[in-house]
């Protein structure tokens, strides 16, 4: 039962290159969320899934987009990198609205 | 909009000394708060989850308080280690939706 995984773990991009952040659970879950980390921002959520097929804005989208492939994963795809994108992302994952939020090991990206 | 804070900012403390660490909240409406841990370089390990019908959870030398009539949690650590060290995030689940939102953290250091 590996949990929440995500790949890559580093990943340096030029401005304006794409690149897709992958995110997969094991644990069966309904929810999926991918957030980023900033100094003096703290945990900012981007986009989450409450189920599979759906997808909703969280506080930060602009310049993103997700897909929930199917029930075990979850993608976020940055179309043209910016500077202002470069960041720690998590991944993370609940079963209900109730129950604990389990999170990735992070990825961190630097767009130069 | 809810707002969470952690006060303070930053604790060191001496080997054996109890940690107390505060949350606060603006929206009463809530599912459930949950605590967690942040390793320098890592992801979020979840500590303990509170339902909004619980006043506590325990688990082993932590203890998290909830008072969701005055919008507050305190975490409790029973004789800290130098292990402790780390950084504690509080999240709260609002009634409204599916999304944790986060308070800024607080960095603690036990020294031996």
């Amino acid at each position: 039962n590996a949990g929440v995984t995500q790949t890559p773990k580093f990943q340096v991009l030029k401005t304006g290159q794409s690149m897709t952040l992958q995110c997969a659970q094991d644990m069966n879950h309904n929810s999926m969320y991918w957030y980023r980390q900033d100094p003096g921002m703290g945990l900012r959520l981007i986009y989450y899934s409450a189920s599979e097929g759906t997808t909703d804005k969280g506080e930060v989208p602009n310049g993103y987009n997700v897909s929930r492939l199917n029930k075990r994963e979850f993608s976020l795809r940055l179309e043209s990198a910016a500077p202002s994108q470069t960041s720690v992302y998590f991944c993370a994952s609940r079963s209900g609205s109730r129950e604990t939020q389990y999170f990735g090991p992070g990825t961190r990206l630097l767009v130069l | 909009k809810q707002e969470v804070t952690q006060i303070p900012a930053a604790l060191s403390v001496p080997e054996g000394e109890n940690l107390v660490l505060n949350c606060s909240f603006t929206d009463s409406a809530i599912y459930n708060l949950q605590w967690f841990r942040q390793d320098p370089g890592k992801g979020l390990t979840s500590l303990l989850l509170i339902q909004s019908s619980q006043r506590e959870q325990t688990s082993g030398r932590l203890n998290a308080s909830l008072d969701k009539s005055s919008g507050r949690s305190t975490l409790y650590i029973a004789a800290s280690q130098p292990g402790d060290s780390a950084t504690y995030l509080c999240a709260v689940i609002g009634t409204a939706g599916n999304k944790l939102t986060f308070g800024g953290g607080t960095r603690v250091l036990v020294k031996p």
